[in-house]
């Protein structure tokens, strides 16, 4: 099946723990986003890459880290600094940079929680 | 600049009346609009979108949207609402020159009463 997978779906960090958010896609897009989403926030962009080896932040940049080291795989990283992780992570990626033209798809989100 | 309001965080409608979803914009360019479903811990789902062709635009699921520029608004109908409906319902705006990031609004949670 063609579509954007994330794992885990359920997530759990520690205090002053790094973790990280897995997304592959089998779609063949070269563009490729992170998103948070809070309740009665609408999504809020983290950082997106248009291509392999490069990325850009988003609106919410701090506290998160990402790598574009294949073109099917754009990982997440919560660090110790972000100090409200707890939210729901969603993934998407379209053929080129998201707009008229390129529709995004979605993955089923990571849940993030803080014990 | 971009921004998009969803004039409603909440709608209730009883089965087999019409939904209506109300979605203001604004754009310093020529926008592109986009409804985007998302069910309960599920990732979103394309509804329909607006590219600057048909003012009013069919999607799935018997959805549609008009695009109205002197009204700045981009409502989503439906003629007749359905159990399998209820779910959360995104407005986004896109601009068709320059950065095309997407914008979301703040989501309208649809309820449907049996």
């Amino acid at each position: 099946d063609g579509g954007i997978t994330q794992s885990p779906k359920y997530l759990f960090r520690k205090e002053g723990q790094n973790v990280t958010l897995s997304c592959e896609q089998n779609l063949n897009h070269d563009a490729m986003y992170w998103y948070r989403q809070d309740p009665g926030q609408g999504l809020r962009l983290i950082y997106y890459s248009q291509i392999v080896n490069d990325f850009q932040k988003g609106d919410i940049a701090e506290g998160y880290s990402v790598s574009r080291e294949k073109k099917e795989s754009f990982p997440l990283t919560v660090t110790s600094a972000q100090k409200n992780p707890t939210a729901f992570y969603l993934c998407a990626s379209s053929p080129g940079l998201a707009g008229a033209k390129n529709i995004q798809y979605f993955g089923a989100g990571t849940r993030l929680s803080v014990l | 600049a971009q921004s998009v309001t969803q004039l409603d965080s909440h709608v209730s409608v009883s089965e087999g009346t019409p939904v209506l979803l109300r979605c203001n914009y604004s754009s310093s360019y020529s926008p592109s609009l986009f409804w985007y479903v998302q069910h309960p811990n599920k990732g979103l789902q394309l509804l329909l979108k607006y590219t600057s062709a048909a003012t009013l635009v069919k999607g799935i699921n018997g959805f549609e949207a008009e695009f109205k520029k002197s009204e700045t608004s981009f409502h989503l109908t439906k003629p007749s609402a359905h159990m399998s409906d209820a779910a959360e319902y995104f407005c986004v705006v896109s601009s068709n020159f320059g950065n095309e990031k997407l914008t979301f609004g703040t989501g309208t949670r649809l309820t449907i009463i049996p």
